[in-house]
């Protein structure tokens, strides 16, 4: 299995525009996260999905943030309208459902929003 | 709710010199706990995971952890440093549900 593959690697863009970002989660896996990190505020949870269900959306920073997991394989993130604050890495993980399953980590998305 | 502490921000070892990185969790059932690696523009990886058992547990690249109830700790060592072990270090606990709670992290640079 190719991993956790997320789209775009970097994004730069400008302050009101729409941003998506993709994910591809492991094949089987049924747990997908949502993940943005910066130096602040480290590694912040924006949201679960569990059988493409959101199970908790408490990290979401605002309504401009939504989340969305149309089918098993793919999930996007979505800001709208994006400010510079924004600015992250955003990561998606995958994992089988249970506590002690470990997540598996894409290569995250560097966002900048200028 | 579960929270992770990990009190050192950043730490320079020589190469060859023994590590220790800390973390204590907060949490009110059996906590399952993590140790991720994250190399510079790189996701996080799998180090190693404790959840019950043997409460010494090896993981990858050398490194081992070893969880204390009393102490509510999950420290990170390993005997000998290498340069290539220069990253970012995370302590997770698995929480509600399914979902990973961090720390903030410690950084790891590693002297020649």
């Amino acid at each position: 299995d190719a991993g956790v593959i997320q789209s775009p690697r970097h994004e730069v863009t400008e302050m009101g525009q729409e941003v998506t970002l993709r994910c591809k989660p492991i094949s089987g896996h049924n747990s997908l996260f949502w993940y943005r990190q910066t130096m602040m505020r480290g590694l912040e949870l924006l949201i679960y999905f569990n059988n493409n269900v959101p199970i908790d959306d408490s990290g979401m920073p605002e309504d401009r943030f939504s989340a969305k997991m149309p089918n098993a394989s793919f999930s996007t993130l979505k800001i709208q309208p994006s400010e510079p604050r924004d600015s992250a890495v955003y990561f998606c993980a995958s994992s089988l459902w249970g506590r002690s399953t470990e997540a598996f980590f894409g290569q995250g998305t560097r966002l900048t929003v200028v | 709710a579960q929270s992770v502490t990990q009190p050192d921000i950043h730490i320079t070892v020589s190469e060859g010199a023994s590590l220790e990185l800390r973390c204590n969790y907060s949490y009110g059932a059996t906590p399952y706990l993590f140790w991720y690696v994250q190399s510079p523009g790189q996701g996080l990886q799998l180090l190693l995971k404790y959840f019950s058992g043997d409460t010494l547990v090896q993981g990858i690249k050398g490194f081992e952890a070893e969880f204390k109830r009393s102490q509510s700790s999950f420290n990170l060592r390993k005997p000998s440093v290498h340069w290539s072990d220069a990253a970012e270090y995370f302590c997770a606990v698995g929480g509600e549900g399914n979902k990973l709670v961090f720390g903030a992290g410690t950084i790891l640079r590693v002297k020649s």
